[in-house]
């Protein structure tokens, strides 16, 4: 069965960091690009970031440009997601989502973890 | 980056009627668009992908149609577990953006 599980979110202060992690099982986690996704209280879905299965080719909304970073550990089944510089406006649940192979679409999404920013 | 908007944002319908959504790209992007559906404090569960396939597992009443810039999701039978917010995202340019939404709510 394939699971996505995400951690790593919690309180941050604005300017400050946090560090999601992604832990995949019950596929082959380093054939498959991998996203991370985020939606605001009550409101839409953000796309936020895209790795390649190698990790060699890597997109960010420029929304988040320059302060977060995306990367995966193939030999661990996990993505990450690198935040720093933390505005109130980031605060989202944070999905991870695995792109389906070969077409459009995302067809595995975990539950998120949530990110609050606030002093 | 590539613009989707959906219409309606929301709309009101009864259990067996046909619901159709549009889904319209600020340019074309041949078939490169899913459809998704997200239910309250769950993660969206992709519907179809390519524009018009049918993601394994999803009841045969959902269909999508379209190409270029204009797209259409369709519930031919309305039933109760499919009163849910409805999503389209775009794959052909990064960043691969998603549409504002539909909400579909009980009449």
């Amino acid at each position: 069965e394939v699971q996505l599980v995400e951690s790593g979110g919690g309180l941050a202060q604005p300017g400050g960091s946090l560090r999601l992690s992604c832990a995949a099982s019950g596929f082959s986690f380093s054939s498959y690009s991998m996203n991370w996704i985020r939606q605001a209280p009550g409101k839409g879905l953000e796309y936020i970031s895209f790795i390649s299965s190698s990790g060699t080719t890597i997109y960010y909304a420029d929304s988040v440009k320059g302060r977060f970073t995306i990367f995966r550990d193939n030999a661990k089944n996990s993505l990450y997601l690198q935040m720093n510089s933390l505005r109130a406006e980031d605060t989202a649940l944070y999905y991870c989502a695995r792109r389906r192979a070969h077409s459009s679409g995302c067809d595995y999404w975990g539950q998120g973890t949530l990110v609050t920013v606030s002093s | 980056a590539i613009q989707l908007t959906q219409s309606p944002s929301s709309l009101s319908a009864s259990v067996g009627d046909r619901v159709t959504i549009t889904c319209r790209a600020s340019q074309g992007i041949s078939s490169a668009l899913a459809w998704y559906q997200q239910k309250p404090g769950k993660p969206p569960n992709l519907l179809i992908y390519d524009a018009s396939t049918l993601q394994s597992g999803v009841p045969s009443r959902f269909s999508g149609s379209g190409s270029g810039t204009d797209f259409t999701l369709t519930i031919i039978s309305l039933q109760p577990e499919d009163f849910a917010s409805y999503y389209c995202q775009q794959f052909n340019n990064y960043p691969p953006t998603f549409g504002g939404g539909t909400k579909v709510e009980i009449k």
